[in-house]
This record gives structure tokens, C-alpha cells and sequence, in this order.
């Protein structure tokens, strides 16, 4: 079973629409961490969000907001007045601790495409 | 810029080769992991190491393997290639369990 699910394989917004990005993730951990990451078409990978189980509170900065959700498993991610340069792959990922070490879990990335 | 490093940024070879990637982490950051992320199988984690010992095992093959050196720099080897391995492989590192990773440029690899 998948450890994060992103259903939202491609997403295509015009140019100031809002878009949220949903992400679905799996655990039995208490404490686990959420990340996202963005993916633009150069192909390096940029930190966006790290937030830790015990911490609900939504996030915002700048025209992106986070909703972390316990109670349904979700951490989705929210691109207020979209832009072209927001076209990206966006990965949600989950971090589990393992007693030596930590694994990571990526889901398989939301393709965001902000049309002019 | 992340500030991890990996090089080479491109490499192409044939099948049955063996080729090695290497990653130098962000400075203070003793954690390296690596992933793999091809076309159809997404970002796929592969190895943790954390100060010079392997930590966590991901979906890594048999024929691959990895190490991580007293300067913390990590390289990835990966022998008897197929056209399957083509794919981008990324290097992370971090400052600790759970702490956010950060990514470097990623290696391409295609194999012929």
C-alpha cells in the first residue's frame, strides 16, 4: 500500500486561479513528519514545508498555505493566485523513524501546469 | 543551491558497465540518502547512510550498492546496467533523523 497517495496525477490552472493539491499519507507512528517538495522543469528538487505530527496549525507563506489535517490523513497544499512560474511537479512526502534510522516516503508527484 | 553537490551531472554508458555517482552533503549535515526517480516508478528511496553507517534500505537492487566516507561525502555504484537503471538519481542529506533533506542537483544517467 502506498505510504502517501497523490490522486491528482496533472492539475492545469489558468494563470491567478487558487489550486490545492491534495496529499493522503499512511502511518502508524505518532511522530512522523510531512513534507513537500516542488520539482520545476530544470529537475532539482526544493525544500517547500516540513511540518511534525504534533503540529496542526495550518501554514501560510507568501501565496502558498498548507492544511494539515490528523483526523483524515492529509496535508494538502494550497497555490493562491497561481502563476506560470508555480508549473511544477509537487511531491508530498512522509518521514518515518525507524529504530537505526528514518525513511522517507514520496508520493508519485502532482504535475501542475498555470497556463497564461 | 542546496548546497549538496553530485557529480557527474550527466553520464551515459552501456549496458553491463558499471558506473559510480558521487555526493558531497551540505557542510554539518552527516545523513546522505539516495533515490532514484525514473519515468514510471516516481522517486524511489534507495539507501540512508548517517556518519558512515547504513541506517535505512529502500528499494535498492542487489546490484547496487553505496557507501559513505569519513569526510561524509557518498558514492553510489551501480554495476551490471540495464536499460531500466536510465533514470535521474538524486542524493539528499540532512542533519539528522527526520530533519528536512535537501536535495542535489541529481545525476543523469542513460544507459545504451
Amino acid at each position: 500500500a502506498q505510504k502517501v497517495t497523490q490522486a491528482q496525477t496533472e492539475i492545469s490552472v489558468v494563470e491567478k486561479e487558487d489550486v490545492t493539491l491534495d496529499c493522503v499519507y499512511e502511518t502508524r507512528d505518532t511522530t512522523y513528519y510531512l513534507f513537500w517538495y516542488k520539482q520545476p522543469p530544470s529537475g532539482e528538487l526544493v525544500f517547500l514545508i516540513r511540518r511534525n505530527s504534533f503540529d496542526e496549525q495550518n501554514e501560510i507563506s507568501g501565496r502558498y498555505s498548507w492544511n494539515f489535517q490528523k483526523s483524515t490523513s492529509s496535508f494538502n497544499f494550497t497555490i493562491t493566485a497561481s502563476q506560470v512560474v508555480d508549473s511544477a511537479v509537487y511531491f508530498c512526502a512522509l518521514s518515518e523513524a525507524t529504530f537505526t534510522g528514518n525513511q522517507f516516503y514520496f508520493g508519485t508527484g502532482t504535475s501542475l501546469t498555470v497556463i497564461p | 543551491d542546496s548546497g549538496v553537490t553530485q557529480t557527474p551531472k550527466h553520464l551515459i554508458t552501456a549496458t553491463g558497465q558499471r558506473v559510480t555517482l558521487r555526493c558531497s552533503p551540505r557542510s554539518g549535515d552527516l545523513s546522505v540518502y539516495w533515490y532514484q526517480q525514473s519515468l514510471d516508478q516516481g522517486l524511489q528511496f534507495l539507501i540512508q547512510y548517517y556518519n558512515g553507517e547504513e541506517r535505512a534500505k529502500g528499494n535498492i537492487l542487489e546490484r547496487f550498492s553505496a557507501q559513505q566516507f569519513p569526510d561524509l561525502h557518498s558514492e553510489l555504484n551501480l554495476s551490471s546496467l540495464e536499460l531500466g537503471d536510465s533514470a535521474l538519481y538524486f542524493c539528499a542529506s540532512n542533519r539528522g533523523l527526520q530533519e528536512t533533506q535537501y536535495f542535489g542537483p541529481g545525476t543523469r544517467l542513460l544507459v545504451l
